[in-house]
């Protein structure tokens, strides 16, 4: 099983939809998620840190964590073409630093 | 205060060259993770260091891969002897401490030819 899973996609949603992006966790001990945003050929871009179960609103983006069910997600508010990109699913693994684990990301497209 | 700085941006190599990839961490951050993306795959960990220091290389091939964080001057990831299969944007993040928000430089994309 991988560390982090997530769906590849791509998603494809249409403009002013919620895209709503999924991912699963295999290390119950990790305490920190992320979510980063790549676009193609660019770094990643942190847009949200999640910590404890629950919700997390910031703007248009909502993280999601349920530790019971070792599930992280991000849903996107009103999703507009600039949201385009692939989405990774990050997290600290029980250890206590900051070695992020990624999932292979999920390509989200969302049309006009 | 200047972001993380990698580089080169891009290196073209040919099979058995040596690669050196360049990352100088944001002021106040000593410390560095190098990180590698293959084609259409996620972000892999290799390496975590502080000044001086290797703290985690779990995930660094063990032949040809090294890397280093000298008390002066950037972060060096070198692999020597490259491969096609050493193709790939590599990328270096800092912190200011061990458990705090690292940020990503724009990456080097190497090319193996």
């Amino acid at each position: 099983q991988k560390e982090v899973e997530q769906n590849s996609g791509p998603l494809s949603v249409p403009e002013g939809a919620i895209a709503s992006l999924n991912c699963t966790y295999s290390d119950r001990g990790s305490q920190s998620f992320f979510w980063y945003r790549q676009y193609s050929g660019k770094s990643p871009e942190l847009i949200m840190s999640i910590y404890s179960n629950g919700d997390k609103e910031d703007g248009r983006f909502t993280a999601q964590l349920n530790k019971a069910s070792q599930y992280v997600s991000l849903l996107i508010r009103d999703s507009q073409p600039s949201d385009s990109a692939t989405y990774l699913c990050a997290l600290i693994p029980s250890g206590g630093y900051n070695k992020l684990i990624f999932g292979a990301g999920t390509r989200l497209a969302v049309h006009p | 205060n200047a972001g993380v700085m990698q580089n080169p941006r891009h290196l073209v190599r040919r099979r058995g060259q040596e690669a050196r990839l360049r990352c100088s961490p944001m002021k106040g951050h000593s410390h560095v993770y190098w990180y590698r993306q293959l084609p259409e795959e996620g972000l892999k960990f290799m390496v975590y260091l502080q000044k001086e220091n290797i703290i985690d290389e779990s995930g660094m091939p063990k032949e040809r891969f090294s890397a280093e964080f000298p008390k002066e001057g950037p972060s060096i990831l070198r692999i020597q002897q490259v491969v096609r299969g050493d193709s790939a944007a590599y990328f270096c993040a800092s912190s200011p401490s061990r458990d705090s928000e690292a940020f990503f430089g724009q990456g080097t994309r190497l090319t193996v030819v």
